[in-house]
């Protein structure tokens, strides 16, 4: 069994300030990991992925995370936020076989001027 | 990259009316469809999962009768809500993964939604 826990369901940052939005996984198995971004009335879009490569994971529009195997975790940050960040962030896991996702609750960041 | 779409964006019909909602894989052959709901607010709900030429596999709590998955090509499923009502309301995200000219996908793309309105 997977589950996904994303610790705070909003994040109120100021522009220019570091993005930390935390995920943490249980997995049976070695996991992939996903983040993704959706904006209002929008599909979700994929902003990084772990696959068992480089635990350190570069993405699109400047976020990265950090895959902790020992602290089952899969951290989302931007070292400076923008005004165009705000959005809802989700964190996904998928185990090894199969293709089914578990989804986080999601993380709302909220980026002030 | 792997493109996902879904047809109407956005519709509103009367309660007891039946809704079809499309999801289509652009440039890639989709062996496995997923549909998901997602009310305000809240993340995304897996309601099933559909393989090319295969029942589809409903979570639970998800009835079957009332959300009818069609999933007859490697590129398209669809989603028909049975007798619409009010609290079917939602947000409706399909997703797909499957396999392209370079070998197989380890991940789902997602299409853009479709919001549902039943009045």
């Amino acid at each position: 069994a997977q589950s996904v826990t994303q610790l705070g369901s909003h994040v109120s940052v100021s522009e220019g300030a570091l993005v930390l939005l935390r995920c943490n996984y249980s997995s049976s198995v070695p996991p992939y990991l996903f983040w993704y971004v959706q904006y209002p009335n929008q599909g979700l879009q994929l902003l990084l992925k772990y696959t068992s490569a480089a635990t350190l994971v570069k993405g699109i529009n400047g976020f990265e995370a950090e895959f902790k195997k020992s602290e089952t975790s899969f951290h989302l940050t931007k070292p400076s936020a923008h005004m165009s960040d705000a959005a809802e962030y989700f964190c996904a896991v998928k185990g090894n076989a199969g293709n089914m996702l578990t989804f986080g609750g999601g993380t709302r960041l909220m980026v002030k001027p | 990259g792997a493109v996902v779409s879904q047809h109407p964006s956005w519709v509103i019909c009367k309660s007891g009316t039946s809704v079809k909602i499309e999801c289509r894989s652009l440039d890639f052959q989709a062996t496995t469809m997923f549909w998901y709901r997602q009310f305000p607010k809240q993340s995304l709900m897996l309601m099933a999962t559909s393989n090319e030429g295969s029942k589809a596999t409903y979570e639970q709590g998800v009835e079957k009768d009332k959300f009818l998955i069609n999933h007859a090509s490697l590129t398209l499923s669809t989603l028909t809500v049975t007798s619409a009502h009010p609290e079917d309301s939602s947000f409706y995200i399909c997703s797909a993964t499957g396999v392209s000219s370079l070998g197989g996908y380890n991940e789902q793309f997602f299409g853009p939604g479709t919001r549902l309105t039943v009045l």
